[in-house]
């Protein structure tokens, strides 16, 4: 099956500090990749779509500004959050997605990364 | 606009017993249904997924999944819990056709296995 691996999988920062999270397919070549953020027993919210080369869509209410996506090749998309703050504090997990006859749709996930901000 | 509904955020089934995890969907386009597990502080992992094929879907680890359409259901189902089953579970949906591969996600349901 399709791997996708995060790193790192755990990081604590101080507060004011940026945090760079990789998300990389590891056998195929990833067309979409998606950040998705965890908060505890919660559900999945997908922050934003990132496609090779594109510029990324982020879903309503997640700042640009403050969550940095690029997609710089087809196995390779970072997350950076910039200037983290303890309510930034959460569970990040990437998934990756093909093109290909035979994936339906199927995003493949990463094992997911813990921020920690003090 | 599609959404996934899970019925019980918490399902407890004793060791051997039957698991039914509950998920209804709206959609509408065809949809692509999956389920997912989470084990604690991991990604989700894939079990199976209806891809409009075969309604009746079998996946890892004994689950299995029936899509029904009349109900627009996607419940998934293991006839024999095991200890190791003790996990969160996702269901998800998403439009068919190329081109679209946004999933929308239930809330989740975490299944308790009492030994």
């Amino acid at each position: 099956g399709a791997v996708v691996s995060q790193h790192p999988s755990r990081v604590i920062c101080k507060s004011g500090t940026s945090v760079k999270i990789e998300c990389r397919s590891l056998d195929f070549q990833a067309t979409t990749m998606f950040w998705y953020r965890q908060f505890p027993k919660k559900s999945l919210m997908l922050m934003a779509t990132s496609n090779e080369g594109s510029k990324a869509t982020y879903e309503q209410g997640v700042e640009k500004d403050k969550f940095l996506i690029n997609h710089a090749s087809l196995t390779l998309s970072t997350l950076t959050v910039t200037s983290a703050h303890p309510e930034d504090s959460s569970f990040y997990i990437c998934s990756a997605s093909a093109r290909t006859s035979g994936f339906y749709n199927e995003q493949f996930f990463g094992p997911g990364t813990r921020l920690t901000v003090l | 606009a599609q959404s996934v509904t899970q019925l019980g955020s918490h399902v407890s089934v004793s060791e051997g017993a039957l698991v039914l995890l509950r998920c209804n969907y709206s959609s509408s386009v065809p949809p692509y249904l999956f389920w997912y597990v989470q084990y604690p502080n991991q990604g989700l992992q894939l079990l199976l997924k209806y891809t409009s094929a075969a309604t009746l879907v079998k996946g890892i680890n004994g689950f299995e999944a029936e899509f029904k359409k009349s109900e627009t259901s996607f419940h998934l189902t293991k006839p024999s819990a095991h200890m190791s089953d003790a996990a969160e579970y996702f269901c998800a949906v998403s439009p068919s056709g190329a081109g679209s591969y946004q999933l929308t996600f239930g809330k989740g349901t975490k299944l308790s296995v009492i030994p």
